[in-house]
């Protein structure tokens, strides 16, 4: 299994800021995946991390508002730009190497005030 | 794309009492389906999972079924404890794909 950390855990924001989200897992992974989880909700994939390449977006999911880095096989960033209060959710980071198990990070809490 | 829904959204159960959350599929191409355990304040945690070529997997008190024909599969949780208390998710992949389609979630509680 992958254990993956996850800063920051919880931060409180100012609406028009942006936040870096970072995940940083034990061992190299092909596949990094950003998801995102509103209150109470299910788990909604934002995008695909890619090494060397640009990510890929789900369907209302835009790089000006979520761009990812993924500058090496165990390591990847999530920013939230812009932020509003309607992106107030948990983020988190999860690795799949190729049709295996999936696991996550503990998620960050971000609220925006 | 595929479609994952899950029911119950809430289920409360007594102490000793069996769980089942059921959930279905939309794409027969679908052929990994985990579940997960996500406690308050954690990131989800594979508690099992089951492949397409199996109908059905127990790992101690926890068991999955899957039905191919009919595109379902369930979680059954025997002898609930109360550190059973989190939110479920099944979740499903489509052969050759590495994306996860979950479903909304079933909130178990389990009574002393």
């Amino acid at each position: 299994s992958a254990v993956i950390s996850q800063k920051p855990s919880r931060d409180i924001c100012q609406r028009g800021t942006s936040l870096t989200i970072q995940c940083q897992v034990d061992s190299q992974v092909t596949m990094m995946f950003w998801y995102r989880q509103q209150p109470g909700q299910s788990l909604t994939l934002i995008a695909t991390a890619n090494q060397g390449s640009e990510a890929t977006y789900e369907s209302g999911f835009v790089i000006d508002k979520f761009p990812i880095s993924r500058p090496n096989l165990t390591f990847s960033t999530l920013t939230v730009s812009n932020m509003s209060p309607e992106d107030s959710s948990i983020y988190l980071c999860s690795v799949r190497e190729g049709t295996t198990e999936a696991f996550f990070g503990q998620g960050t809490r971000l609220t925006v005030v | 794309g595929e479609n994952v829904e899950q029911h119950p959204s809430t289920l409360s159960v007594q102490e000793g009492d069996s769980a089942v959350i059921k959930c279905t599929y939309s794409d027969s191409a679908s052929n990994y389906f985990p579940w997960y355990k996500q406690e308050l304040g954690k990131g989800p945690q594979l508690i099992i999972d089951i492949r397409s070529n199996v109908g059905e997997k127990k790992d101690q008190r926890i068991a999955v079924t899957l039905n191919k024909t009919a595109k379902h599969f369930s979680l059954h949780i025997t002898e609930t404890q109360p550190e059973d208390s989190a939110v479920y998710f099944c979740a499903a992949s489509i052969s050759g794909y590495s994306t996860l389609t979950f479903g909304k979630g079933t909130m178990l509680l389990v009574s002393p």
